[in-house]
């Protein structure tokens, strides 16, 4: 299986500030790169998916980049509501394997 | 509106046998292109997929655990059935369903989650 290596577990932000959270691939997984925000009780929430696509309704603040084995998702002005759990997951397979998740918390 | 609800027994002995089921809404599987997939989280670890079942019936399973799993649909209900055989006290986890599109292959909406708990 693919692994995926998302860094930082967890950090501390500001409102307003510039997030950065990145996602290695064990191999290359071309584009096929995407994201998600999770927050206790609620279902998981596709933010950007193939990398840089952004999913409709979805702020235009969250933006991915990246190919091949690197990958990044950032939040450009931090909002409240944007405090919670972020994964990354690889859809290259069928068998799709995912990051271990990064949470943002208030400093 | 696309919506998917898991739904299941909160506690299983172990060497029983887990059946889960996703039922949704806003979508139908008998739609060219559309899957829902099982995935489980672990306390403190990383998302696991499970297995996938498609419109036209095709299915797919992790290969760590593809010999106690099965997969079926009822498109007239708008349900996907998992079944998982011989639980052990690891398969304790939150288990979503999603959608997926099969061209794409990535889940873009999910339920928020069954929690299962495997102990005697």
């Amino acid at each position: 299986d693919i692994q995926m290596t998302q860094s930082p577990s967890s950090l501390s932000a500001s409102v307003g500030d510039r997030v950065t959270i990145t996602c290695r691939a064990s191999q290359t997984i071309s584009k096929y790169l995407n994201w998600y925000q999770h927050k206790a009780g609620e279902a998981p929430r596709l933010l950007i998916y193939a990398t840089s696509s952004l999913q409709s309704g979805v702020p235009s603040r969250f933006s991915g980049s990246g190919s091949g084995t690197d990958f990044t998702l950032t939040i450009s002005g931090l909002q409240p509501e944007d405090f919670a759990y972020y994964f990354c997951q690889q859809s290259y397979s069928t068998s799709w394997t995912f990051g271990q998740g990064t949470k943002v918390e208030f400093k | 509106q696309v919506t998917l609800k898991e739904s299941g027994p909160a506690l299983v002995k172990p060497t029983q046998t887990l059946t889960l089921t996703c039922t949704f809404s806003g979508f139908s599987l008998s739609t060219s292109g559309m899957g829902v997939s099982w995935i489980r989280q672990p306390p403190g670890k990383a998302l696991e997929w499970l297995a996938r079942i498609d419109w036209d019936d095709d299915k797919f399973y992790s290969t760590s655990l593809k010999t106690r799993l099965k997969i079926s649909k009822d498109t007239s209900k708008n349900e996907v059935v998992l079944t998982m055989t011989n639980i052990d006290p690891v398969d304790t986890g939150t288990y979503y369903c999603a959608r997926v599109h099969t061209t794409g292959n990535y889940p873009d909406y999910w339920g928020q989650g069954a929690l299962v708990t495997a102990s005697s």
